[in-house]
């Protein structure tokens, strides 16, 4: 069964300084691999995807994620942090003729 | 706007209430879900829709009863709930395999007082 592991409840990070968020998955087959970001009050909003190609994904906001397919990592990236990142960031994965399956999200802070 | 329209945006009613939510999508998909999303929990997947067939329930109380007239429109009938029940109810449609990933609605919030 495919699952997703997002090992950190909150990540704070000061204004400028570059973000990491981690994602870690399972699945028996390839994956397809998705970042979303939750602002307060809203539904989740798609910020990039992984199908196939290139393991380096960029996408909405200056995020990028790469797929490690030995680590079974997707972990989000962004060189520069900004407040308006400050939000509930998802990992999810499907083999794609299943549902998605969503991590338990990362909150994320950024320091002004 | 996402394409994905929830309404009402925010609900409070008492617990012997009946009320319902809707959710309407008009991108062409033919799976649609509803997520219950409550705080400092994770998300939890209550039904899904595939071409109007309901196709999962997550072991989700009786007090709630979905209902998918068409592809483009689900709704959330709700009638005797408990405070617990108090969340972010969040609508989302896909296609029919997940490649392309989910739309969401900005959800409702609902408060059982």
């Amino acid at each position: 069964a495919q699952s997703v592991a997002q090992p950190e409840d909150q990540v704070n990070v000061a204004e400028g300084n570059p973000l990491t968020v981690k994602c870690t998955y399972s699945v028996s087959g390839n994956p397809y691999l998705f970042w979303y970001v939750q602002y307060p009050n809203r539904g989740l909003q798609f910020l990039l995807k992984y199908i196939t190609g290139d393991n380096l994904v960029k996408g909405s906001y200056g995020f990028e994620a790469e797929f490690n397919k030995s680590q079974t990592s997707f972990h989000l990236k962004k060189p520069s942090a900004l407040v308006s990142d400050s939000a509930l960031y998802f990992c999810a994965v499907t083999e794609g003729d299943d549902k998605i399956i969503f991590g338990k999200g990362t909150r994320l802070h950024i320091l002004p | 706007e996402t394409g994905v329209t929830q309404t009402p945006r925010h609900l409070v009613m008492g617990m012997t209430n009946k009320k319902s939510l809707k959710c309407e999508q008009h991108l062409g998909h033919n799976a649609m879900y509803w997520y219950k999303q409550s705080a400092k929990k994770p998300l939890e997947l209550m039904f899904v829709y595939n071409f109007k067939e309901q196709t999962e329930n997550n072991s989700v109380p009786s007090r709630f009863s979905p209902e998918c007239p068409n592809s483009s429109h689900l709704f959330l009938h709700l009638h005797t709930l408990q405070p617990e029940d108090s969340a972010l109810y969040l609508c989302a449609s896909s296609q029919s395999d997940s490649l392309y990933g989910y739309t969401f609605g900005s959800g409702t919030r609902l408060t059982v007082v």
